[in-house]
């Protein structure tokens, strides 16, 4: 199974500043046949089903706010979110589906400072 | 396009427990039906998936003896069942549905249901 490793655990940012998180996954989760990376991020509010925000690594899921950016490549890739909002405090969780079984990260619970 | 999931249950160790997940507003054999489970405080956990089209499953290696999951094309409805419940199968339950796009599906996950919280407890 591809285990995917997320950092840190849990962060305190201010309103209106940088959060960045990061994500690795114990193998590589790019096909070189599309250069594609098969890694998704998640965002779950409490009491809320996951809701997705990125995928193939860096595209942003319709209706998402330009704020929310994904990067990275292979077994190693991040989401920043740019001038955070109250409403961005939640659970952000990395997805590989590149082989089955499909698997997350433990999560990354994001606060306000 | 919505999932509408079935109501909390309360089971025993040992018992056995069956959630449904009710498609609306897409075409329901176009599109797999993966199960992923929440336990309190922690993660997401992929638990498997049927193509209603044909009635194939796949399962997370950990689910494959205790998970049965089927489908009803005639009434747009999956069904997740979990048998020999533990206390550890205590958890929120969702469906969810992969992005299909001109055809292809990839198993990111686009659209969920609401989640059915199981609870083992004697």
């Amino acid at each position: 199974d591809i285990v995917m490793t997320q950092s840190p655990e849990s962060l305190a940012v201010s309103l209106g500043e940088r959060a960045a998180i990061t994500c690795k996954s114990s193998q590589t989760v790019l096909d070189i046949s599309n250069n594609r990376n098969y890694l998704a991020w998640y965002q779950q509010k409490p009491g809320q089903p996951p809701k997705v925000l990125i995928y193939w690594a860096s595209t942003r899921e319709s209706g998402v706010p330009d704020r929310f950016s994904g990067s990275g490549s292979r077994t190693d890739f991040s989401l920043t979110i740019n001038s955070l909002q109250a409403e961005d405090v939640a659970v952000y969780y990395c997805q590989q589906y590149y082989r089955l079984p499909i698997t997350f990260g433990q999560g990354t619970r994001l606060e306000i400072k | 396009v919505q999932l509408v999931q079935s109501g909390a249950e309360v089971r025993a160790p040992g018992a056995s427990v069956k959630v449904s997940c009710k498609a609306i507003g897409y075409t329901f054999n176009i599109y797999t039906m993966h199960w992923v489970r929440q336990a309190p405080g922690q993660s997401l956990e992929w638990m498997g998936y049927i193509n209603p089209a044909n009635g194939i499953t796949k399962f997370s290696e950990k689910f494959q003896d205790r998970v049965i999951i089927t489908s009803d094309s005639s009434a747009n409805i999956g069904y997740m069942e979990v048998y020999s419940l533990r206390s550890e199968d205590t958890a929120m339950y969702y469906c969810a549905r992969p992005s299909c796009i001109d055809g292809t599906c990839n198993f990111y996950f686009d659209n969920w249901g609401q989640g059915t919280l199981i609870t083992v407890s004697s």
